[in-house]
């Protein structure tokens, strides 16, 4: 089973500054499959990429999604209000698939 | 639209059973795979199974292979989870999510329910 590992747990960052979040796999991520969740309070989970870059339907430029491998990556260039929530990365390229522990975006 | 909508969540004892549904609405049901996903309180996704457009396939994470059964009926556009000897580890929230490949599978989730609650204590 691949292991996914958010870093940092909580990021705390003010609205307009740039988000970096990180997604480190046990071991390699074939062929990039790997998507990326929001997730706010008493919400279901919103996919906003997949295959490690492509935005889904919907989805503002600001979000990007870049890596491949082991390393991956999920970039919010402005943040906006409505950007701060939890961020899982999930890995589909091996069975079972496996979520990562989350990344909390706050405001600070 | 595409809509899920979760039901049959609530309070049961350890070792008792429930059945969730997910109903669904929007898009053509018999021509996706489909999904659960749980969350237990204050923590992250877990997938629990999944099962083919015509039940062809069907996969369970280990973590409950043998207690759990998913199942769909493409007649009433709805999704099962028949959910046996159920163990305190089994409280969350029970997603159902839709994969978005109309011809087969691609194992990531674009639409999920608002989820329904399991709670297993005595």
């Amino acid at each position: 089973e691949i292991v996914l590992t958010q870093s940092p747990g909580t990021l705390s960052l003010s609205p307009g500054e740039r988000a970096t979040l990180s997604c480190r796999a046990s071991q390699s991520v074939s062929s990039s499959y790997l998507a990326w969740y929001q997730q706010k309070p008493g919400q279901a989970p919103r996919l906003l990429i997949y295959g490690a870059s492509s935005r889904a339907t919907g989805i503002p430029d600001r979000f990007s999604g870049s890596g491949s491998g082991t390393d991956f990556t999920l970039t919010i260039s402005r943040l906006e209000p409505e950007d701060f929530a939890v961020y899982y990365c999930q890995q589909y390229g091996s069975s079972p698939v496996t979520f990562g522990q989350g990344t909390k975006l706050e405001i600070k | 639209e595409v809509q899920l909508v979760e039901s049959g969540g609530g309070l049961v004892k350890p070792g008792g059973s429930l059945r969730l549904s997910c109903a669904a609405s929007g898009f053509t049901f018999s021509s996706y795979s489909m999904n659960w996903v749980r969350q237990a309180p204050g923590k992250g996704l877990e997938w629990v199974s999944s099962i083919s457009s015509s039940s062809s396939y069907i996969y369970y994470a280990d973590s409950v292979k043998g207690r759990f059964t998913i199942s769909r009926d493409n007649a009433k556009n709805s999704l099962y989870l028949q959910m046996n000897s159920l163990r305190a580890e089994d409280t969350a929230v029970y997603y159902c999510a839709r994969d978005p490949s109309s011809s087969g599978w691609l194992y990531y989730f674009d639409y999920w329910g608002q989820g329904t609650l399991v709670t297993v204590s005595s």
